[in-house]
């Protein structure tokens, strides 16, 4: 079982809709959570950032983290064509010895 | 602000010859570095990091090797390419206490 799963995809959605993008966890270890955007040949880009669990909003975006089910998400309000790319869920903990744990992304297509 | 470095964004190298890939970090001192490989369609695979100076972890063994000359650089390199090393090679870099990681603009390598 890998540590971090995560649907891959690919979504497609018309523009103006809610997305929500989820993934799955099985170490109880990790305490911080992130959202990560990447466009095509383009590095992650870091979205959104939680310690623990509760919701995060950032304009467009919130993140939610269920540490009790080992479940987080990200939902994308009034999507947008620019919100087309792979989202990488990634996590991390005091006791992962500095390394992070990544979902392999799911792809995400907005159509106008 | 921190800001991370890689070049050359893209390269071209016949199997059997050298490898070198540069990374370099701003606006931060003694931060934890990695080398990430991408390969198309898949996950990220976490291949060495560093939380120091001539410090060097590494995940997967295979002819790649690492290296930190100094706190904020971190070199990627190999003595002879394989085919199968071809892919997108991140770096990226994180507080000591990785609550979060931010990634460089990526190299694209392709094997020939």
């Amino acid at each position: 079982q890998k540590e971090v799963e995560q649907d891959p995809g690919p979504l497609s959605v018309p523009e103006g809709a809610i997305v929500s993008l989820n993934c799955t966890y099985s170490n109880s270890a990790f305490q911080y959570f992130m959202w990560y955007r990447q466009y095509s040949r383009k590095g992650p880009e870091l979205l959104m950032y939680t310690y623990s669990s509760g919701n995060k909003e950032d304009g467009r975006f919130t993140a939610q983290v269920d540490k009790s089910s080992k479940y987080i998400s990200l939902f994308i309000r009034d999507s947008q064509p620019s919100d087309s790319a792979t989202y990488l869920c990634a996590m991390s903990g005091y006791d992962t010895g500095n390394q992070f744990y990544f979902g392999t992304g799911t792809s995400l297509t907005v159509i106008p | 602000s921190q800001t991370i470095h890689q070049w050359p964004a893209t390269l071209v190298q016949p199997v059997g010859s050298p490898l070198s890939l540069e990374c370099t970090v701003e606006g931060t001192s003694n931060p934890n570095l990695y080398w990430y490989r991408q390969a198309a369609g898949r996950g990220l695979q976490l291949l060495f990091y560093s939380v120091g100076i001539g410090q060097i972890s590494s995940e997967v063994p295979q002819n790649l090797s690492a290296s930190r000359p100094q706190d904020r650089q971190f070199i990627l390199s190999s003595k002879k390419l394989l085919l199968s090393d071809s892919g997108f090679y991140l770096c990226a870099w994180s507080t000591g206490s990785a609550e979060t990681q931010y990634f460089g603009p990526g190299t694209r390598l392709l094997v020939l």
